[in-house]
């Protein structure tokens, strides 16, 4: 059962253009959304993160949107860079987030020049 | 700081073999997880651990066995290897429950199974 579902797969995009990723939920429990990055060859990273009494938050060029009722959120990265070439993990969890995490199947983003 | 650290970082078994993949972390902190990722499919818990001596089933644990050995080692062991077994495997840690160290990741095993 997929409790967290991430589209699109793969993503290409122009350097300066904008990056967005969705995802959708199903348990109501959820109250922590992160976004994790991973690299070629390395371990996911914590990119962002959003619980749902706020609807965005916003850390340099990257924003989390969160739709409660809709039980969706999604990651836009702003002037897109070749260095944010990379897999993007969403994911949720009940607790803050200090819990095992459900993760969506991933996103493979490019950013061609 | 090393952060949490996984051994190996490749290995290739034959099916029926067995093998323990090793994970430590420095952060002091309580919980450590285990997962699997596969192309498509994300990360999926196998097991974890909320604190040291208590280890409870993830969303798929079938073929696996894990042990905390203390607060700062937690060991995934494959009792008899099967090529559906063949996944990069990642190790995390994070502050538990109430805390607001969120889950940090090792840089994976790679385990084929021929």
């Amino acid at each position: 059962q997929q409790q967290v579902k991430q589209s699109p797969q793969s993503l290409i995009v122009q350097k300066g253009g904008i990056s967005i990723i969705n995802c959708a939920y199903e348990n109501t429990a959820f109250d922590y959304f992160p976004w994790y990055q991973q690299f070629p060859g390395k371990g996911p990273a914590l990119l962002i993160a959003i619980r749902p009494d706020v609807s965005e938050k916003k850390e340099g060029r990257f924003t989390i949107s969160f739709n409660k009722s809709a039980k969706q959120f999604s990651l836009h990265i702003m002037d897109s860079q070749p260095g944010d070439s990379a897999t993007y993990f969403c994911a949720a969890s009940i607790n803050f987030g200090n819990e095992k995490l459900t993760f969506g199947t991933g996103t493979r983003l490019t950013i061609i020049p | 700081n090393a952060g949490v650290t996984q051994t190996p970082k490749f290995q290739v078994l034959k099916t029926g073999q067995s093998m323990t993949l090793q994970c430590a972390q420095d952060m002091n902190h309580n919980s450590m997880y285990w997962y699997r990722q596969d192309p498509g499919m994300g990360l999926r818990l196998i097991y974890y651990s909320a604190s040291e001596g208590t280890t409870d089933k993830g969303e798929v644990p079938n073929g696996y066995n894990v042990s905390r050995l203390n607060k700062r080692e937690f060991s995934l062991r494959l009792e008899s290897a099967a090529p559906s077994q063949t996944s990069v495997y990642f190790c995390a840690s994070s502050g538990g429950r109430f805390s607001n160290q969120p889950q940090h990741f090792g840089d994976g095993t790679r385990l084929s199974i021929l």
